[in-house]
């Protein structure tokens, strides 16, 4: 079982520069969702998404874009990198909208 | 405001003892209470839920936590570790409909030999 797959796993970019995160799911869950891991502040929602063609910004949505054209996939874009963006990036699915969260393995950007 | 506090940033404990996590949470009807755990490098993935009924419930990995109302709080308990445990752990709360969890900043469990 595939589950949640994010890539890349690394990201090395400068500030200024543009990129996507991938985001797919295997599970026909509506519900997915993007966040950001920081030493010590634990994870917070950047945006979210309740099914396709449906987003919604999250506690942290600033600098960031997000699409669902499809169930399976939420990209997530950084629209101009900035250092304070260096973090560990979470997709996650859930199935009925009840916090039973589905994690990918993480994708770590550094903004140099 | 909804809010999660794990008052312990890291844990140690010896192989064999028993292990107490602390979370506590504000919210003013009964939430939904959840357990997190993460291993380095990996994503986070559930222990155990309470939604309603039995407040004490059980997890997979022989993780059990209790739901105590008038403590707000949500406190995850294994009686014996593994050095399989060190991991991160999380505690979640998520508040009727809304399905945005409100986390913790996450307590680090240590194994001693």
């Amino acid at each position: 079982n595939a589950g949640v797959t994010q890539t890349p796993k690394f990201q090395v970019l400068k500030t200024g520069q543009s990129m996507t995160l991938q985001c797919a799911q295997d599970m026909n869950h509506e519900y997915m969702s993007w966040y950001r891991q920081d030493p010590g502040m634990g994870l917070r929602l950047i945006h979210y998404s309740v099914g396709a063609g449906i987003t919604d910004q999250g506690e942290v949505p600033n600098g960031y874009n997000v699409s669902r054209s499809t169930t399976e996939d939420f990209p997530l874009r950084l629209l101009s990198a900035a250092p304070s963006q260096t973090s560990v990036y979470f997709c996650a699915s859930e199935d009925r909208g009840l916090g039973e969260l589905f994690f990918g393995e993480g994708s770590r950007l550094t903004v140099l | 405001a909804q809010s999660v506090t794990q008052p312990d940033i890291h844990i140690t404990v010896s192989e064999g003892a028993s292990l107490e996590l602390r979370c506590n949470y504000s919210y003013g009807a009964t939430p939904y209470l959840f357990w997190y755990v993460q291993s380095p490098g990996q994503g986070l993935q559930l222990l155990l839920k309470y939604f309603s009924g039995d407040t004490l419930v059980q997890g997979i990995k022989g993780f059990e936590a209790e739901f105590k109302r008038s403590q707000s709080s949500f406190n995850l308990r294994k009686p014996s570790v593994h050095w399989s445990d060190a991991a991160e752990y999380f505690c979640a709360v998520g508040a009727g409909s809304n399905y945005q969890l409100i986390w913790g900043a996450g307590t680090k469990l240590i194994i001693k030999p």
